[in-house]
């Protein structure tokens, strides 16, 4: 167990429809990431907070939308949704900026 | 943004061979970290690296931080069923101030 935990871990919705996925990082970690990994791609970077603040941006599309609440968990909306947006989302956590990364269990979203 | 050029891609082995796999970027990195992904679930750290030279094992793995830092590999010996999976490596270059980057991962199959 990591620590870190993502919730839901499976979500199902149709396409145009809003969803938010959840992390709450591993205790005392103040940084978190948000990366998603479609069928057979590796693990593309979206976001970083860091204590509460966007730090880094990857190649998030600006359907989705991240912030990181004063006790230090993460929500990552999607909006819009389109059936490529079909992936498992994976929230990690790191004591401070670019340190080891701990990674959840992922949510696997799927839009039909 | 930055490219890792993990290889191979997939592997195919008999229980109890050894297997080798590498990462390399055309920056310099000052961070190398290994990972595995086992299915459904998210990418657990095996070995970080933090100097140029650097050679770590964690029990039949061993990773060596390239003295070029432009490269890492891993080894695992004598490997067993439990051993498949996505490896991946992920590193940081020298600026610190960068989110991790990723290599596509390769994916191992043990035939017992």
């Amino acid at each position: 167990d990591s620590g870190v935990t993502q919730t839901p871990k499976h979500l199902i919705t149709a396409t145009g429809q809003r969803v938010t996925l959840r992390c709450s990082p591993r205790s005392g970690d103040l940084s978190v990431y948000w990366y998603q990994q479609s069928l057979d791609q590796g693990l593309q970077f979206l976001i970083q907070y860091y204590n509460g603040e966007e730090r880094a941006k990857g190649n998030i599309l600006e359907r989705f939308s991240a912030q990181q609440f004063p006790d230090l968990h993460s929500e990552l909306n999607l909006s819009s949704l389109e059936l490529g947006d079909s992936a498992l989302y994976f929230c990690a956590s790191s004591a401070h900026v670019n340190e080891k990364l701990f990674f959840g269990s992922g949510t696997q979203l799927s839009v039909l | 943004g930055q490219q890792l050029n993990q290889s191979p891609q997939s592997m195919f082995i008999q229980e109890g061979e050894d297997v080798s796999m590498n990462c390399t970027s055309s920056s310099i990195f000052n961070t190398w970290l290994w990972y595995k992904q086992d299915p459904g679930e998210g990418p657990v750290l095996l070995i970080a690296l933090y100097k140029a030279g650097e050679l770590t094992s964690n029990g039949r793995l061993t990773a060596q931080f390239g003295i070029t830092r432009k490269d890492s590999f891993l080894n695992i010996s004598a490997s067993i069923p439990s051993d498949v999976g996505i490896y991946f490596c992920a590193g940081q270059i020298e600026s610190g101030n960068t989110p991790l980057v990723f290599g596509k991962g390769t994916r191992l199959s043990v035939i017992a």
